[in-house]
């Protein structure tokens, strides 16, 4: 266990659905990171939350916002759900200044059908 | 923002034979350097990182090595064994300002036995 939780670990759902990813980070960790992994590719950041507040975005579609609660967890939802939305969402924390590397959550495999 | 390029995309070695995987990153900011390997269906998990003050990091059979004029950063697993195959990513850090982490694309080893 890492410490960093993602519910659910498995998700279905139909094309033009709304899900909602959650994750509670490491404690003591202030930033969360939800990063999108599909088949055989790489890591593509999504966004960033540091102590409740937006840091930093990457290549996150219109369709998907995120927030991070004042207890620290973060939930990502993804709406209009299309069949490339399918992928491993992982959600990572990290103490503030990231130096010494996130801790990644064991993902939320999302199914889109 | 930081981009990293990572080399090669997938190595197949020997049981004993030695694997080396590099990656290049364009910032020359960038201040901290991880490695994460991913088995199959699960998270990522630090195996190594070196920061930017170091040339050179060691770790039982894996060890690190950074050259910050070229901008690039190497990872060397010695004596490798069938449980080293797994996905290997590099990433990279900007300054004390900027937590997220830029990915490589990853490399694919498979360690024949």
């Amino acid at each position: 266990d890492s410490g960093v939780t993602q519910t659910p670990k498995h998700l279905i759902t139909a094309t033009g659905q709304r899900v909602t990813l959650r994750c509670s980070p490491r404690s003591g960790d202030l930033s969360v990171y939800w990063y999108q992994q599909s088949l055989d590719q790489g890591l593509q950041f999504l966004i960033q939350y540091y102590n409740g507040e937006e840091r930093a975005k990457g290549n996150i579609l219109e369709r998907f916002s995120a927030q991070q609660f004042p207890d620290l967890h973060s939930e990502l939802n993804l709406s209009s759900l299309e069949l490339g939305d399918s992928a491993l969402y992982f959600c990572a924390s990290s103490v503030r200044d990231g130096l010494y590397g996130y801790t990644f959550g064991s993902g939320t495999r999302l199914t889109v059908v | 923002g930081e981009n990293v390029e990572q080399h090669p995309s997938t190595l197949s070695v020997q049981e004993g034979d030695s694997a080396v995987i590099k990656c290049t990153y364009s910032d020359s900011a960038s201040n901290y350097f991880p490695w994460y390997k991913q088995e199959l269906g699960k998270r990522p998990q630090l195996i190594i990182d070196i920061r930017s003050n170091v040339g050179e990091k060691k770790d039982q059979r894996i060890a690190v090595t950074l050259n910050k004029t070229a901008k690039h950063f190497s990872l060397h697993i010695t004596e490798t064994q069938p449980e080293d195959s797994a996905v290997y990513f590099c990433a990279a850090k900007k300054g004390p300002n900027d937590y997220k982490l830029s990915f490589g694309a990853g490399t694919t080893v498979t360690v024949r036995a």
